[in-house]
Order: C-alpha cells, then structure tokens, then sequence
C-alpha cells in the first residue's frame, strides 16, 4: 500500500552543523511533497515544498531534495539552531485537493 | 489576522461520553480538515469538509464518529461513546480554496483528547 515514512527517528545535532533528515515514500503516483516542523504542543508548521517535477527546492536555510528514482525525499536545514530543535513530517498528496498522508516523523535535537 | 483556532486545547472524558471539539477556520476559509495523531506517530486524515458538505470522510471511522461544517459557526467533530483507544491529538487546518499547496494550508494547535 502507499506509506510514506521516515528513517532515522531522532536526530542529534551541535548548533551550527547542517541537518538532514530523510523521508521514503512508496508510491510513484505522489505528485507533491511538503516538509512540516511541529514543536511541542502545537499544530505542524509549512516549512517548503517541492513538486515531483523537481529535483531540488532552496528556501532560507532549508533545502528540499527529491529523488524520484528511489523514492527519497529529505530536508537540509543549513547552521543548525537550537529554535530548530521540533519533530519533522514529511507528507505528501496526490489529489487534486490537500489530503495530506504524513510520515511517521523525526525529532530534531540541537545541542547549543 | 487569528490563526486556526482549536477549543478546548485539552479535553478529558471516561469512558462512554461525548467528545465535542470545536475548529474556527482563518477569517475567509471555507475548507477544513481534521486529522487525528497518536503519540509519536504523524497524523491521519479523517474528513474534509466545506461549508455544509462533507467532501471527503475516507478516513473518518464508520461508527461514533461525525464531523459538520455549518453555514454559521465553527466546525464539529463529534465522538460518541468515547473509548481509550480515542485518546489523541486532534489537528483542524483551513484553506481559502481548493489546493494542494502547503502554504495555503494552516493548522491549528490541536485538541488534546484523553479518554480516562
């Protein structure tokens, strides 16, 4: 069945060194990808998106890779900080219409 | 500009009650959303719905749950008979439109349902 789903499920990181947390999803027909940040106790936040007619997505410190030969989604958060510390879903739709599927999630720790 | 609003933020109830929770959308959005997330898990679709239709409930449980979306007022998800197995954080977002786009989409801060 589709799944999309995450492989690392906490990463710990020094202030200031890049991040990368990956994302696999299983069906091809996914046709757009969007990377939220939730931090404790609230609602997950748009961090960027990218479409499958992409390979590569830059926003301010974050950076949105796609490989659409394996399947592989992942998000580089550049100078890592200690705001950044929150749990990370991938989420991707097909439908013409925003139902999202959302992964299983990543904690991001970042250590001052 | 108020963001999606969720009331109450916690809520518990035993066994066998009512859960109502309540979802304002942002000031002229028309679609809603309710997702369901359990501890360390991401969340789950359950419902889309417009004004005064339910589009999509694919994901929505086929017993003792039920969402609306009146003319006037926020939108509903109603759990009957409530079961510990229900106990999660409830996500609303709202859209303006039609779309796809993560940006055009916001969530609220959640309800957090325990079921004792």
């Amino acid at each position: 069945g589709e799944s999309v789903g995450l492989h690392l499920p906490t990463l710990s990181v020094q202030e200031g060194d890049n991040s990368i947390i990956n994302c696999a999803y299983s069906n091809s027909a996914s046709d757009y990808f969007i990377w939220y940040k939730q931090e404790s106790g609230k609602g997950p936040q748009f961090i960027i998106d990218i479409r499958s007619n992409m390979d590569k997505r830059q926003g301010q410190r974050v950076t949105v890779l796609l490989n659409k030969t394996v399947k592989h989604l992942s998000l580089q958060i550049a100078a890592t900080q200690p705001g950044d510390s929150a749990v990370y879903f991938c989420a991707e739709t097909r439908g013409g219409y925003s139902t999202l599927t959302f992964g299983k999630g990543t904690m991001l720790l970042v250590s001052p | 500009n108020a963001g999606v609003m969720q009331n109450p933020r916690h809520l518990v109830r035993r066994r066998g009650q009512e859960a109502r929770l309540r979802c304002s959308p942002m000031k002229g959005h028309s679609h809603v959303y309710w997702y369901r997330q359990l501890p360390e898990e991401g969340l789950k679709f359950m419902v889309y719905l417009q004004k005064e239709n339910i589009i999509d409930e694919s994901g929505m449980p086929k017993e003792r749950f039920s969402a609306e979306f009146p003319k006037e007022g926020p939108s509903i998800l109603r759990i009957q008979q409530v079961v510990r197995g229900d106990s999660a954080a409830y996500f609303c977002a709202s859209s303006p439109r039609v779309t796809d786009r993560g940006n055009e989409q916001f969530f609220g801060p959640g309800t957090r349902l325990t079921v004792l």
